[in-house]
C-alpha cells in the first residue's frame, strides 16, 4: 500500500539557518502530496502542496518541489525562524484511498533564538 | 473563517466507560475523516464518510468503535467500553471532496484519556 517516510527528529536550529525535512514517499499511480505543520495543542495546518510532477508548492517562505524520479517531497525553507517551531507532516493523498491522506510520522523542528 | 469544530477539547473518564467525541465539519465539505494521534503510531485513519455514508471503517476495532453520520452538520466517533490504550488526541477532519487535491481541514482534536 501507499507509505510516506520522514526523517525522523527533532530537528534543532539556530534562527535564520537553512531548514531540510526529507520526506519520501511509497504509491502507485499519481498521487498529491502535502506539507501540514502541526503547533502545539493545535490540529493539522496545510501548510503546502502539488498535486503533479515537478509542481513546486510554497507558503510562508516554504518550499517543496513534487520529484517523481526520486519520489521525493522535501521540505525547505531559506530562513527559519521561532515561531516556525512546531511539529511538521509529510502525507499523500491518492484516488484508491478515497481522498484520505497518508501521514508520515512527523518531524518536531525547534528554533532557537 | 470556516473550520472543523471538535467537542469536548478535553475528555477523562475511567475504563469501561462510554465516550463520544462530535464533530462539526466546515459547511458545505462532504468528506469527514477521523483520525488517531499516538506518540508510537503517529497519525492513523480510522473512518471516513461521503455524503454521510462510511466509506472505510477498516482503521477502527470494530468491536469498540463506532463511527457515524446523524447529519451532514454532526459527525460523532463512540468508543463502548473504553479502555487504557484508548487514549489518543482524536482528530475529525473535513473535505470538500474535489478530487486527491482538494486538502483537508483540521479541528483541534480531543484529547481523550483512559485510567
Amino acid at each position: 500500500g501507499d507509505s510516506v517516510t520522514q526523517m525522523e527528529g527533532p530537528v534543532t536550529l539556530s534562527e535564520e539557518a537553512f531548514l531540510t525535512i526529507n520526506c519520501t514517499y511509497t504509491a502507485t499511480g499519481y498521487p498529491s502530496l502535502f506539507w501540514y505543520v502541526q503547533y502545539p495543542g493545535e490540529g493539522l495546518q496545510l501548510l503546502l502542496k502539488a498535486t503533479k510532477a515537478d509542481d513546486k508548492g510554497s507558503n510562508k517562505g516554504f518550499e517543496a518541489t513534487y520529484r517523481k524520479e526520486t519520489t521525493s517531497f522535501h521540505l525547505e525553507k531559506g530562513s527559519v525562524q521561532v515561531s516556525d517551531s512546531a511539529v511538521y507532516f509529510c502525507a499523500l493523498s491518492n484516488s484508491n484511498s478515497g481522498y484520505a491522506l497518508n501521514f508520515g510520522k512527523g518531524t518536531s523542528l525547534l528554533v532557537t533564538p | 473563517d470556516a473550520r472543523v469544530t471538535q467537542t469536548p477539547r478535553h475528555k477523562v473518564t475511567e475504563m469501561g466507560q462510554e465516550v463520544t467525541m462530535r464533530c462539526q465539519p466546515i459547511l458545505g465539505h462532504n468528506t469527514v475523516f477521523w483520525y488517531r494521534q499516538t506518540m508510537m503510531q503517529g497519525l492513523e485513519l480510522l473512518a471516513y464518510f461521503r455524503n454521510r455514508a462510511p466509506l472505510d471503517d477498516s482503521g477502527m476495532p470494530k468491536d469498540r468503535f463506532s463511527a457515524e453520520m446523524p447529519d451532514a452538520t454532526l459527525a460523532t466517533l463512540k468508543i463502548q467500553p473504553s479502555e487504557p490504550r484508548d487514549s489518543a488526541v482524536y482528530f475529525c477532519a473535513s473535505g470538500p471532496g474535489q478530487g486527491q487535491g482538494s486538502p483537508l481541514h483540521f479541528g483541534n482534536g480531543t484529547r481523550l484519556t483512559v485510567t
